[in-house]
């Protein structure tokens, strides 16, 4: 079965910095990119950036461009995603997901977010 | 950036109504869409990618259709269980965006 399973709820203080870990499982690492999508409290999704798993090429949103580094340990099949500078409005529920979309070299088609997962809450607060 | 536009945020409906959410984009987005149906607490889940393709397991009483920048999600015939928020989603053009989602609520 593919599974993401992601590190554990994070609380840091303003400023800081956070790493979430996503490990995959059950498919071929390389063969798929993988996305992160974050959640605030009851608000909608926001995308925050993708990695091409086979090769470490990134792109990221504009809004978060410069305090986000998304990074691939192809050993362990893990994907993680670090933002630093935080402040209250990146208090959220952080998600990593897989692109159905297949990969082949360093490029990938987008098509859609097939695995999730269980999601990593990230506190900000003094 | 694609802004995608959600209507309506909320619907109230009853047990075996036919729904419909539209999903309007900024720009065209040709097939580029996926629905999510999210529920309290729980992990986004893929219904529809490709505008019309129903993902592996969903239920069949979910549907997808359109083009360009317009697109549409139904559900046949309204179970219990499908008290969620829906999301559309575009990955046609960087970067990708989602809208902001559909509230519905089973009377």
């Amino acid at each position: 079965q593919v599974h993401l399973v992601q590190s554990a709820t994070e609380a840091k203080k303003p400023g800081a910095s956070v790493k979430v870990s996503c490990k995959a499982s059950g498919y071929r690492f390389s063969d798929y990119a993988v996305h992160w999508v974050r959640q605030a409290p009851g608000q909608g999704l926001e995308w925050l950036g993708w990695v091409v798993t086979g090769y470490g090429n990134t792109e990221y949103l504009p809004k978060v461009q410069g305090r986000i580094t998304i990074s691939v340990d192809t050993s362990a099949s893990t994907v993680n995603m670090e933002l630093s500078s935080l402040t209250s409005e990146d208090t959220a529920v952080y998600y990593c997901a897989r692109d159905l979309g297949h990969c082949s070299g360093n490029r990938c088609t987008w098509a859609a977010f097939d695995v999730w997962g269980q999601g990593t809450t990230v506190t900000v607060s003094s | 950036d694609v802004q995608l536009s959600q209507s309506p945020s909320f619907l109230s409906a009853s047990v075996g109504d036919r729904v419909t959410i539209t999903c309007r984009a900024s720009h065209d987005i040709t097939g580029y869409v996926a629905w999510y149906q999210q529920k309290p607490g729980k992990v986004p889940d893929l219904l529809i990618y490709g505008a019309s393709t129903l993902q592996t397991g969903a239920p069949s009483r979910f549907s997808g259709s359109g083009s360009g920048t317009e697109f549409t999600l139904t559900i046949s015939s309204l179970q219990p269980e499908d008290s969620a928020t829906y999301y559309c989603q575009q990955v046609k053009h960087y970067a990708v965006t989602f809208g902001q989602g559909t509230k519905l609520e089973i009377k």
